[in-house]
């Protein structure tokens, strides 16, 4: 089955302990990206790869890391997450090369910090 | 930036009525998806449709993009429909690809 996953799907930490939120796909996408979505603001985005080793900065990046090691695999780092970054993550993928480049959301990872 | 507005914001409806959900956008587009957000949280796509009509069941969409706007029809609603639905799009084919999202329209279906 074509998916975008996603772990942990739930995560309460503290502020300052590192984390990463895992994503994989299975579509042998170039593309992925990181979302973040609250209320109000809506979802917004936070880092972009256009391929391997090819990573860029989206709308809100502060805070974050981005690594692309592998086509399928785009981890999101928090090197020393904060309160404000208590938010629902969302890791995407598409492929622009297929004839148009619907994006596939992962379930979602909810983070809290405390 | 693009600007994406949807209506209506929110929506109550008995369970086996139709709805319309309405998705304006301010400029061309190359890519246009609708999703539905569930309870849970999780982002389901509904629709890939930049431009025409598609159905899926009890769903179906249609978007006129010389005159950037977007309709999602559901008809017969069941409980299970409830949550927000999103309309979201992107201005570009190549490049950096981040869909803009509306508002989103909240959707109750009471049984």
């Amino acid at each position: 089955e074509a998916q975008v996953t996603q772990n942990p799907r739930y995560l309460i930490t503290v502020t300052g302990k590192k984390l990463t939120v895992t994503c994989s796909q299975n579509m042998n996408h170039e593309y992925m990206s990181w979302y973040r979505q609250d209320p109000g603001l809506g979802l917004r985005q936070i880092y972009y790869s256009m391929n391997v080793e090819v990573t860029d900065k989206g709308d809100v990046p502060e805070g974050y890391k981005v690594s692309r090691k592998e086509k399928r695999n785009f981890p999101l780092i928090l090197e020393s997450p904060s309160p404000n970054q208590t938010s629902l993550y969302f890791c995407a993928s598409s492929s622009p090369r297929l004839g148009g480049y619907e994006q596939y959301f992962g379930p979602g990872t909810r983070l809290t910090v405390t | 930036g693009i600007q994406v507005e949807q209506s209506p914001p929110d929506l109550i409806l008995q369970e086996g009525a139709n709805s319309t959900l309405r998705c304006n956008f301010s400029d061309s587009v190359n890519n246009l998806q609708w999703f539905h957000q569930n309870p849970w949280g999780q982002l389901i796509n509904l629709f890939y449709i930049p431009s025409g009509t598609k159905q899926n069941g009890r769903l179906s969409a249609t978007t006129v993009a010389t005159e950037r706007y977007s309709l999602l029809y559901i008809s017969s609603s069941q409980t299970t429909d409830s949550g927000v639905y999103f309309c979201a799009v992107a201005p570009r084919v190549s490049g950096n690809t981040p869909l803009v999202f509306g508002k989103g329209t909240r959707l109750s279906v009471i049984a």
